[in-house]
């Protein structure tokens, strides 16, 4: 079963809006929390990744909100650009090199 | 090359038929990775390779699927019989070492449909 779930499956933002993708977990051994984007034809780039040591990470606009105690976090998407339109998947880790994926969040940012 | 590569980009196949799915990762990256991503889902570990330890292959979803790496470098996907059920986008990723501290770079893609 998918050990970490996602959503939305898609959303729509306006120009300059913010997008905010949400992801929940279970395993309580995970320890890294990487958000990756996929362009149509392209394999997935790391965007910007957090430890549980700190509750949140910002790089540029984008932003990761992490809660230990619910076992959720967020990617927050400010000022979204037509650019920003991708698929972005989170992800979760626990000392190993696996990874369990989402099963990603469609972001379509309208003009 | 700058990146990780992967061919072909596209593969079209009976039931039935065995494919190879090649994947060229980037000089001097020591980890290797293999997955699948089907449609409308994410990405589904199969199989990695670090150095000349033993690949750790239990994320491959049935023995029609097996992958090696030779010489530590270009590693090959096949699988056997392939079923419809396969299709998928076939993601070969690669990092400097194995563990989260090392970036995965992933390479493009094979899709397979399999007819």
């Amino acid at each position: 079963q998918q050990q970490v779930k996602q959503s939305p499956q898609s959303l729509i933002v306006q120009k300059g809006g913010i997008s905010i993708i949400n992801c929940a977990y279970e395993n309580t051994a995970f320890d890294y929390f990487p958000w990756y984007q996929q362009f149509p034809g392209k394999g997935p780039a790391l965007l910007i990744a957090i430890r549980p040591d700190v509750s949140e990470k910002k790089e540029g606009r984008f932003t990761i909100s992490f809660n230990k105690s619910a076992k959720q976090f967020s990617l927050h998407i400010m000022d979204s650009q037509p650019g920003d339109s991708a698929t972005y998947f989170c992800a979760a880790s626990g000392g190993d090199y696996k990874l369990s994926f989402g099963a990603g969040t469609t972001v379509t940012v309208r003009a | 090359g700058a990146g990780v590569s992967q061919s072909p980009s596209n593969k079209v196949t009976e039931k039935g038929k065995d494919v190879e799915l090649r994947c060229d990762p980037i000089s001097g990256h020591t980890a290797l990775y293999w997955y699948r991503q089907s449609l409308g889902q994410g990405l589904e570990f199969l199989i990695y390779f670090q150095g000349n330890s033993a690949p750790d292959k239990s994320g491959l979803p049935s023995d029609r699927f097996s992958a090696e790496r030779t010489g530590g470098s270009v590693s090959t996907l096949t699988i056997q019989r392939t079923q419809q059920e396969d299709s998928a986008v076939y993601l070969c990723a690669s990092s400097l070492a194995g563990g989260t501290s090392y970036e995965q770079y992933f390479g493009p893609g094979t899709r397979l449909t399999v007819t």
